[in-house]
């Protein structure tokens, strides 16, 4: 079975501009989560789309969003991006269902460098 | 506000060494679960524990569920070069992809 897949896996992009990062889930998982690593802050939850709905939110601005399509797969947004915003930016995917214990499976992740 | 908070941060001992990291929070988990990540790449799942007292072992690696499901410990034996990188423990409270990390405790295992 395949992994999770992110891409791109590397990008520069500079200050005000925007950027949309891709995540294909485990075949059969509904549920897409993202999170950012930063040295200073870990890994720190984005937001998790399950059904194509948007099922649990983290604590970061407007600036950052999402999406999930009819296949599964996401894509994540961040609009006038900053200096700060440069981290390694991870998907993880899993079932989703009832009863399930939340167990995540990580893509390889997208380094977004903000010049 | 940090829930989880996993010590210690940084690790550094010889090949054959036991240790433990722990991870503690003032919060109940309905799961708890351990991650191992190498530069580069990302986190990949060692272990799910969610029943209070539960004790999980793979290998050389025993992971440990607090009573109250408030904290967890992970304990190597036998420490190998290979054990390297950065440990992390994170924390689910209900249904859905929220999971609350700790910072991670970065191991080298030299030989």
């Amino acid at each position: 079975k395949a992994g999770v897949t992110q891409t791109p896996r590397y990008l520069i992009k500079t200050r005000g501009q925007q950027v949309t990062l891709s995540c294909s889930p485990i075949s059969g998982h509904r549920s897409v989560s993202w999170y950012q690593q930063t040295p200073g802050q870990g890994l720190q939850f984005l937001f998790e789309y399950f059904s194509e709905t948007q099922r649990n939110k983290g604590n970061f601005p407007g600036r950052f969003s999402g999406r999930q399509f009819s296949n599964s797969r996401s894509e994540m947004n961040v609009s006038t991006l900053e200096l700060g915003d440069s981290a390694l930016y991870l998907c993880a995917s899993s079932g989703g269902l009832a009863g399930s214990y939340n167990e995540q499976f990580f893509g390889p992740g997208t380094r977004l460098t903000v010049l | 506000t940090q829930l989880l908070e996993q010590s210690p941060q940084f690790l550094s001992i010889q090949e054959g060494e036991n240790l433990t990291v722990y991870c503690n929070s003032s919060s109940v988990f309905s799961s708890l679960q351990w991650y191992r990540q190498e530069p580069g790449e990302g986190p990949v799942l060692l272990v799910t524990v969610v029943t209070g007292g539960e004790v999980k072992k793979l290998k050389r690696l025993t992971f440990q569920f607090g009573d109250a499901r408030k904290d967890s410990s992970l304990h190597i034996t036998a420490a190998q070069p290979g054990d390297t990188g950065l440990y992390l423990c994170a924390g689910a409270r209900n249904q859905g992809g929220k999971l609350i990390f700790g910072q991670g405790t970065e191991l080298s295992v030299k030989p």
